[in-house]
């Protein structure tokens, strides 16, 4: 157990629909990044939190945004979801704004767009 | 911009056998090297990592790998496999001047492991 919650777990919806998932990192950690896994596109980095205000940016789709609140948990929104979105999406999360790179991830949401 | 490359797909070892698994990176620089496991329906798992020092580098479950700048390369071996660490296998890099801490993943390597 890692000491990331994701939720939810799983999550099934249907094309133009919009999902919120959810995302509490360990305890003390200010950092929380968020990635999706996909079979064609492997793991990617979509974007970093880090005690409120946003780190770094990946590859996120301007349809997608996150946020992270005061009391540092993380909420990453898909709105007008394509079958594409369809992936597992892993929050992680890190004590620190920089470079150490050990992550600590959640088991991840699984979402199914139909 | 980074990249990390892991050529194996899928690898099929037998328990007590030993493995290795290649991971080549493309930087500029030395940039932070990981592997990280990732067990069926569970979030990744942080292996091991390297930062600067001993190119040989040790980690949990019996890991350990070795950082060749000459080939771009941080391979994953391991002495004799056990069932259980059949999962898949992924090798980051990270950027350190950039103050980043986004990681770039490579495509994965799938471990089988048979009896």
């Amino acid at each position: 157990d890692s000491g990331v919650t994701q939720t939810p777990k799983h999550l099934i919806t249907a094309t133009g629909q919009r999902v919120t998932l959810r995302c509490s990192p360990r305890s003390g950690d200010l950092s929380v990044y968020w990635y999706q896994q996909s079979l064609d596109q492997g793991l990617q980095f979509l974007i970093q939190y880090y005690n409120g205000e946003e780190r770094a940016k990946g590859n996120i789709l301007e349809r997608f945004s996150a946020q992270q609140f005061p009391d540092l948990h993380s909420e990453l929104n898909l709105s007008s979801l394509e079958l594409g979105d369809s992936a597992l999406y892993f929050c992680a999360s890190s004590p620190f704004r920089g470079n150490t790179g050990e992550l600590f991830f959640g088991e991840g949401s699984r979402l199914t767009v139909l | 911009a980074q990249s990390v490359t892991q050529p194996d797909i899928h690898i099929t070892v037998s328990e007590g056998a030993s493995l290795e698994l290649r991971c080549n990176y493309s930087y500029g620089a030395t940039p932070y090297l990981f592997w990280y496991v990732q067990s069926p329906g569970q979030g990744l798992q942080l292996l091991l990592k390297y930062f600067s020092g001993d190119t040989l580098v040790q980690g949990i479950k019996g890991f350990e790998a070795e950082f060749k700048r000459s080939q771009s390369s941080f391979n994953l071996r391991k002495p004799s496999v056990h069932w259980s660490d059949a999962a898949e296998y992924f090798c980051a890099v990270g950027a350190p001047e950039t103050g980043a801490n986004n990681l770039f993943f490579g495509t994965g390597t799938r471990l089988t492991v048979i009896p």
